[in-house]
């Protein structure tokens, strides 16, 4: 059960900003929406993660809805690197014990 | 810090073979995950572990058997391997006393069952 829905895949000019959205209707009050990496086969990275506020880090920014049902990972400049598949997974509380990745969202970056 | 260690990196068997795919972790981490992940697909929880002596199955246990002995180790074993377990096989590990709860991963195994 991956608690997320997220579109298979997506394109994004290089240089402008990707969006990625992710739903995630179901979540509880006590669950983070984490946001992982995966590019060609090699293990999946860590992102970002947010409970309710938005987030922001040097990869990357974290928009939750006012609901929480809903979430947008947003690449600020996107390159050619960024080409992966992104997943969104929730977790209960931060001492959740299980991490449910889904298919995620193919990114292709275009020249 | 070698982080999250998975031996072998590529194994070939045949229908019916047992073998056991290893993780190791230096990082002290509670936490330890063995992730399936198939052609295409995401990822598929297996097995987890929060402590030693501790473990838990996760969305496709089945064909598989996890032990957690120690802080650091944490074996994946198939008992009888089949053509369907051909996959990667991802070990991943976190902290779980901390706010971030970033899953590190290892490198992957590739497996093949013949």
């Amino acid at each position: 059960d991956a608690k997320t829905t997220q579109p298979t895949s997506m394109d994004c000019a290089e240089g402008r900003a990707a969006n990625l959205p992710c739903n995630h209707s179901t979540i509880s009050g006590n669950e983070y929406v984490y946001w992982y990496r995966q590019i060609h086969s090699q293990g999946p990275q860590y992102i970002i993660h947010g409970l309710k506020n938005n987030e922001t880090n040097e990869m990357a920014s974290l928009i939750i809805t006012e609901d929480r049902k809903s979430s947008t990972l947003i690449l600020p400049h996107a390159t050619l690197r960024d080409t992966a598949v992104y997943y969104c997974i929730v977790r209960v509380g931060h001492t959740g014990n299980q991490f449910y990745f889904g298919t995620g969202t193919s990114l292709t970056v275009i020249p | 810090n070698a982080g999250v260690t998975q031996t072998p990196k590529f194994q070939v068997l045949k229908t019916g073979q047992s073998m056991t795919l290893q993780c190791a972790q230096d990082m002290n981490h509670e936490y330890m995950s063995w992730y399936r992940q198939d052609p295409g697909m995401g990822l598929r929880l297996i097995h987890y572990s929060v402590g030693a002596g501790i473990t838990d199955q996760g969305e496709v246990p089945n064909g598989y058997n996890v032990s957690r002995s120690t802080t650091e180790d944490f074996p994946l074993r198939l008992l009888s391997a089949a053509p369907s377990q051909t996959s990667v096989y991802f070990c991943a590990t976190a902290r779980l006393a901390t706010n971030t709860g970033e899953l590190f991963f290892g490198e992957g195994s590739r497996l093949t069952v013949l």
